[in-house]
């Protein structure tokens, strides 16, 4: 079965640096897609970036980046720039290529805090 | 655009009654689910629906149950309320698989169960 692992349950950041959220996935499957969601206070689910496992490009998406690891099975999530409305839970999710599903599997989330 | 919109947001429950949490979505997604947000834990799937009258078990389908009688609409139930199922539960939509599109979600109904 397919595993994500959050190993940071907090991070704190100053704004306008820059932090890095780790992720890692277990997975036997090479046809898959890595996805980050940011839930702000509000609760909302918001897709901040996805990668294609058959991409060697890292995503991109303004200040928001990856570092995709294929063979490391690792998928950290690069904010720049931080600001005070990127203070969030962050939850790395996965999810198989194919299939009939589209079923996500969620790590158990990086709560970001910005410092002004 | 409403997208994915849950009802109701917060509820109070005392163990043993029943509910409905409702689902609804206006962006014609074949595949809905429903997820449950516990501290500590993510988001864990319990029942998915991938069309029109079906419906089939997630991570932790135990005590809820779910029907999809339209497309639009996704309803989870509770017949027997207990407070291990205190939780945020979240409702999602996306096309199918081929279409490579993420997931749609709610805003997620608080639920209590004293």
């Amino acid at each position: 079965a397919q595993t994500v692992t959050q190993s940071q349950p907090e991070m704190s950041v100053q704004e306008a640096e820059t932090v890095t959220l780790s992720c890692t996935y277990d997975t036997s499957e090479s046809d898959y897609y890595l996805f980050w969601y940011k839930q702000p206070p509000s609760r909302q689910m918001i897709l901040v970036i996805r990668q294609e496992a058959y991409k060697q490009q890292n995503a991109t998406e303004n200040r928001f980046s990856v570092n995709f690891q294929k063979a490391a099975k690792s998928f950290s999530l690069k904010i720049s720039d931080s600001q005070l409305g990127d203070a969030a839970m962050y939850f790395c999710a996965y999810r198989r290529g194919g299939g009939a599903t589209n079923k996500l599997i969620f790590g158990t989330g990086t709560l970001l805090a910005v410092q002004p | 655009n409403a997208g994915v919109t849950q009802t109701p947001k917060f509820r109070v429950l005392k163990t043993g009654q029943s509910m409905t949490l409702l689902c609804a979505q206006d962006m014609n997604h074949e595949y809905m689910y429903w997820y449950r947000q516990d501290p500590g834990m993510g988001l864990r799937l319990i029942h998915y629906s991938v069309g029109e009258g079906t419906t089939a078990k997630g991570e932790v389908p135990d005590g809820y149950n779910v029907s999809r009688l339209k497309k639009q609409n996704f309803l989870l139930g509770l017949e027997s309320a207990a407070p291990s199922q205190t939780s945020v539960y979240f409702c999602a939509s996306s096309l199918p698989t081929g279409w490579n599109q993420p997931q749609h979600f709610g805003d997620g109904t608080r639920l209590s169960i004293l």
